[in-house]
């Protein structure tokens, strides 16, 4: 069983719709990181969370620290948005910069 | 600020040769991490140096090796490529104490 386990693989959606992709993890960990990746190759960091929740535009990041899981949320998808979501946890100590990765979830909007 | 940049962007090799992938960091920071990306394993976790040591190691065979220069630049080096070699090489940087890394935009590996 793979350390951080990310559903749905695949996710196809309506331009406009509401998305949600989840990521479920069985180690301890100090933070948990949201990576986009676009067709390329290039990977950008969304969020990084220890707890709680962040927002930014669109996206909305939650996460639950004593259930081992966290949740991207896509509000108002855009075609723009289709792209390779990424989980990745950063086991503890904080300041070591090896991230465990999950299979990611490729994500399709369409108009 | 200037992003994480990696050289080369593309590369093909062969067989039994020998690569060396450079990364340089954001200005700054410390930390510099390698990935490893294929199809069939997802992205996985090479080294990890700061401040010239290696802090943190994956499971990669020892053909797979790194180093860091004291301007924080670093490099990593595989001997004796094999066919499954051929991978997206990531590396990342950030600062001390924070976590958050920067992604550059990867060395694409191909070995024929």
């Amino acid at each position: 069983k793979n350390e951080v386990e990310q559903s749905p693989q695949n996710l196809t959606a309506q331009e406009g719709e509401f998305i949600t992709i989840n990521c479920s993890y069985s180690v301890g960990i100090s933070a948990l990181h949201w990576l986009q990746q676009h067709p390329g190759g290039g990977i950008v960091s969304l969020f990084m969370l220890s707890s709680g929740k962040k927002k930014h535009g669109r996206l909305i990041a939650t996460i639950n620290i004593q259930e081992k899981h966290s949740s991207l949320h896509i509000t108002a998808s855009h075609p723009r948005d289709s792209a390779v979501y990424i989980c990745a946890v950063l086991g503890p100590p904080s300041n070591t910069g090896k991230l465990i990765f999950g299979q990611g979830t490729t994500l399709q909007v369409k108009p | 600020k200037a992003g994480v940049t990696q050289t080369p962007r593309y590369l093909i090799k062969t067989r039994g040769q020998q690569v060396t992938l450079s990364c340089s960091p954001i200005s700054g920071h410390r930390s510099v991490s390698w990935y490893q990306q294929t199809p069939g394993q997802g992205l996985q976790f090479l080294f990890e140096y700061f401040s010239e040591t290696q802090r943190n190691k994956g499971n990669f065979p020892g053909r797979f090796s790194g180093r860091q220069f004291s301007n924080s630049r670093s490099e990593m080096n595989v001997s004796t490529l094999e066919l499954g070699d051929s991978a997206l090489y990531l590396c990342a940087s950030s600062s001390p104490g924070y976590g958050e890394q920067y992604f550059g935009p990867g060395t694409r590996l191909t070995v024929t």
